[in-house]
């Protein structure tokens, strides 16, 4: 299947700083990223679709001064957390969409990154 | 509101039986049903998806279920191993948009 990174894995930052998150699609162009959120033992939720060379697109409820993200290549998104707190700490998971023969597409996942705001 | 629920929220099973997990929709928009799998401390994994015009679909040891008039969708996991104890999710989503997750069932295979 589909390979999709994230970098970094782990993180720990102190509140007030500012965390970037990279997902990259290894083996295919993805003009559309996904970012999620997932908290423990809990499902995960769309904080925002990232499309190549436009703005992201927020959901209703997600801060996009705060969670800035940036997709400036087929194969790269970036999200960066601004300013952390601790509120913030959660596992943040991107998803990359391919397209498959016949016109259809999938979204495929990364690893997730754990990001602790101490 | 919860647009995809699902069910149970953890389901215990004997090494060897069928494994259900069961999901139902509101919205009538959305035209992809996805099921992911997920370890603890990794992104989820697809598994299989399936489209509103198809009734099942089976690939290996998974099969979808779907019923369109009663807005409702089921994983089954014939034969079930340890290996397959995970938390899985079923989505949904409309068009080119991003997934709409259930809360996630957690499934033992009791060896």
């Amino acid at each position: 299947g589909a390979v999709v990174s994230q970098h970094p894995s782990r993180v720990i930052c102190k509140s007030g700083t500012s965390v970037k998150i990279e997902c990259r699609s290894l083996d295919f162009q993805a003009t559309t990223m996904f970012w999620y959120r997932q908290f423990p033992k809990k499902s995960l939720m769309l904080m925002a679709t990232s499309n190549e060379g436009s703005k992201a697109t927020y959901e209703q409820g997600v801060e996009k001064d705060k969670f800035l993200i940036n997709h400036a290549s087929l194969t790269l998104s970036t999200l960066t957390v601004t300013s952390a707190h601790p509120e913030d700490s959660s596992f943040y998971i991107c998803s990359a969409r391919r397209y498959l023969a016949g016109g259809s597409d999938t979204q495929y996942f990364g690893p997730g990154t754990r990001l602790t705001v101490l | 509101q919860q647009q995809v629920k699902q069910s149970p929220q953890s389901l215990i099973v004997q090494k060897g039986g069928i494994s259900i997990i069961n999901c139902a929709y509101e919205n009538t928009a959305f035209d992809y049903f996805p099921w992911y799998q997920q370890f603890p401390g990794k992104g989820p994994a697809l598994l299989i998806a399936i489209r509103p015009d198809v009734s099942e679909k089976k690939e290996g040891r998974f099969t979808i279920s779907f019923n369109k008039s009663a807005k409702q969708f089921s994983l089954h996991i014939m034969d079930s191993q340890p290996g397959d104890s995970a938390t899985y999710f079923c989505a949904a989503r409309v068009g080119a948009d991003g997934l709409t997750f259930g809360k996630g069932t957690h499934l033992i295979i009791q060896p």
